[in-house]
């Protein structure tokens, strides 16, 4: 199997800038997408193929991937930003797809 | 609208089976590949299985390979989920998902409400 690993939680002030990493083997080689998730809503695009940011994304996020690690960066954190966040990507087949562990962000 | 509705779920025992589907509007599934992610309570997000465009090729996690199945119907503009062989651990809700890739991911930019299935 695969495995995406995350920071458990990270908590930041409003305004300050939060930073969730993601850990894999095949991130060297392969994009890692970025998905946002609300309290009981569907997950929601936030960054895709490791920099790019969807139509309607705010600038505050944005994405960076260096050897097997991929980071999440939300520059000046809103309160609406809290909720978890969860990279996605494929092992080195591309046929194995797989979640992060998933990390909560704490704006407060 | 583009928009994606499943339905189908409910309680069923262990060992039964269950279909669930994914209407989707607004869009030819055709022209995208197609997800179904789950989420057990209060656990993270889980990839279940993927039909790329033209369902020419499905991959499955491997918790559900030869237990799950995915498909289409074209001409209803459906996109259906086949589970047998249910484990308690299947309980979760299942979202479907479309992937702007035509034969890998592009990102899931568009995302149903979810179906809540309960194997008990």
């Amino acid at each position: 199997s695969y495995e995406l690993t995350q920071p458990h939680s990270v908590s930041v002030s409003p305004g300050q800038t939060a930073r969730i990493t993601c850990s894999g083997d095949a991130l060297a080689k392969k994009y890692t997408f970025w998905y946002q998730q609300k309290s009981d809503q569907a997950p929601v695009l936030v960054i895709s193929e490791d920099t790019r940011r969807p139509s309607g994304i705010p600038a505050r996020f944005s994405g960076s991937s260096s050897g097997t690690v991929a980071t999440l960066t939300i520059s000046g954190a809103q309160v609406e930003d809290e909720a978890d966040y969860y990279c996605f990507s494929t092992d080195s087949s591309g046929n194995l797809l797989v979640f992060g562990t998933g990390t909560k962000v704490s704006v407060l | 609208q583009v928009q994606l509705v499943e339905s189908g779920g409910g309680v069923v025992q262990p060992g039964r089976s269950l279909r669930l589907s994914c209407s989707a509007s607004g869009f030819n599934l055709l022209g995208y590949g197609m997800h179904w992610v789950r989420q057990a309570p209060g656990k993270g997000l889980e990839w279940v299985a993927v039909t790329w465009s033209h369902g020419s090729d499905n991959n499955y996690a491997e918790s559900v390979k030869g237990r799950f199945t995915v498909s289409r119907d074209n001409s209803n503009n459906i996109f259906y989920l086949h589970m047998s062989g249910l484990r308690v651990e299947d309980t979760a809700v299942y979202f479907c998902a479309r992937d702007q890739g035509l034969v890998h991911t592009d990102g899931m930019d568009v995302w149903g409400h979810g179906t809540t299935v309960i194997v008990s």
